[in-house]
């Protein structure tokens, strides 16, 4: 049972073309997260929705929209693709122990994206 | 925001060699600090995590880490790797109350050499 699942897990498209990278999550966490890895591997914050309500929108051009229709998805639209835009996208969701304080982060296996 | 840096992006090391990453955070509030692998072409995985009590946190496949406030610090530590360990170790720190946002630093690349 994957607990933080994402398609596709490859994904080649030409430059231009709009993609769309879908994310689910059965752990029952409230708050679900895009990251993106650069060929350096640096992993950067994108967004972030917790109950289905945007709480994080990192400095990403306006041609990612992250919808969420529920708080076991996020999906990740990307219109107008770029070469740039190629690395890979992770997803993740995470609980808050609100008496501890205890994060569990829990991320996908990733897409990764390559535009040509 | 909370910040982290990680030193020596790349080492490499041969088996049974004892293995020490750094991680810095920058953060003026209560953290919770967390180290992360990722094996080659998949996905990250949790080391460990410290939120509270004993500074010293043992995880998964042999690691610890210790957590020095006065330093801002959760260095990352194996006595004795194996091959098996190579792979990309990422440290992270979310502010414990803020708005869930988990900063990475930028990795280290562990390559072990049999």
């Amino acid at each position: 049972d994957t607990a933080v699942s994402q398609t596709p897990k490859y994904l080649v498209t030409q430059m231009g073309n709009d993609k769309s990278i879908k994310c689910e999550q059965n752990l029952g966490h409230d708050t679900m997260y895009w990251y993106k890895q650069d060929s350096k591997k640096f992993l950067k914050i994108m967004f972030s929705y917790n109950n289905k309500e945007l709480i994080i929108n990192e400095t990403v051009p306006n041609r990612f929209s992250p919808k969420s229709p529920d708080k076991a998805h996020l999906n990740l639209h990307i219109n107008s693709l770029e070469l740039g835009d190629s690395a890979v996208y992770f997803c993740a969701s995470s609980h808050l122990d609100r008496e501890t304080f205890n994060y569990g982060y829990t991320f996908g296996s990733g897409t990764r994206l390559t535009v040509v | 925001a909370q910040s982290v840096s990680q030193h020596n992006h790349h080492v490499i090391l041969s088996e049974a060699a004892s293995l020490e990453l750094g991680c810095n955070y920058s953060y003026g509030g209560t953290v919770n600090l967390f180290w992360y692998v990722q094996y080659p072409g998949q996905h990250l995985q949790l080391l460990l995590k410290y939120f509270s009590g004993d500074p010293l946190v043992k995880g998964i496949k042999g690691f610890e880490a210790e957590f020095i406030k006065s330093k801002f610090s959760f260095n990352l530590r194996k006595p004795s790797v194996q091959w098996s360990d190579t792979a990309e170790y990422f440290c992270a720190v979310n502010a414990r109350r803020g708005n869930n946002r988990l900063a990475f630093g930028k990795g280290n690349q562990v390559v072990v050499i049999p």
